[in-house]
């Protein structure tokens, strides 16, 4: 299995510009889970989805970040515009839901993100 | 105040030392505990989950979890300088929101050889 896909793995952009960062998840996983990591704040998640569905997106930051699943092999996470602060990296997570305990999340290389 | 504190460390120890890595939490509810291993420009890796209260053993590594004092452990033995990495503790509660995952901020292990 090729385990989590993320592209770009790096972006650097200017303020103001749009970042669409990408995700495959693991064939067969339901839920797909999307996290911001700094030095500040650690590993936060922004939002997750089950089938295809956003379950919880209470971390979201702002309106300037929008995630979709138009599919179960795919999701993106959209920051318009882009800023300084939003520099991090952005990993993508997913696992198979359903049972009874929480499922091991599988986390994707991470897109290194530098806003200038 | 963070749902879950860790101390970032970094910790340095020599190689064989026992090592022990610990978090706090606040929220009364969470009952799956977990451990992620995280190396240098890498996604987090789960190393070790327990549920509850009590310890969980898996070769060199021993996971505690005490909840009457919202304290959870992880302990290595014979430290390896392959163990260096970061290391993030994370929990979920019951119920339908378990695989929301709460992560502690990691704490950096230098194994020096």
């Amino acid at each position: 299995d090729a385990g989590v896909i993320q592209s770009p793995r790096h972006e650097v952009t200017e303020m103001g510009q749009e970042v669409t960062l990408r995700c495959k998840p693991i064939s067969g996983h339901d839920y797909l889970f999307w996290y911001r990591q700094t030095m500040m704040r650690g590993l936060e998640l922004l939002i997750y989805f089950n089938n295809n569905v956003p379950i919880d997106d209470s971390g979201m930051p702002e309106d300037r970040f929008s995630a979709k699943m138009p599919n179960a092999s795919f999701s993106t996470l959209k920051i318009q515009p882009s800023e300084p602060r939003d520099s991090a990296v952005y990993f993508c997570a997913s696992t198979s839901g359903g049972g009874a305990v929480p499922g091991t999340q599988y986390f994707g290389p991470g897109t290194r993100l530098l806003v200038l | 105040q963070k749902e879950v504190e860790q101390d970032p460390g970094p910790l340095s120890v020599p190689e064989g030392a026992i090592v022990s890595l610990n978090c706090t939490y606040s929220n009364s509810a969470f009952q799956y505990f977990m451990w992620y291993r995280q190396y240098s420009r890498k996604g987090p890796e789960l190393l070790m989950y327990t549920y509850s209260s009590g310890n969980k053993e898996d070769g060199r590594f021993t996971a505690q979890v005490d909840k009457s004092s919202k304290y959870i452990s992880l302990f290595i033995r014979d430290s390896q300088p392959s163990d260096s990495a970061t290391y993030l503790c994370a929990m979920s509660e019951t119920g339908y929101n378990f695989n929301k995952f709460y992560f502690g901020s990691g704490t950096k292990l230098n194994v020096k050889p």
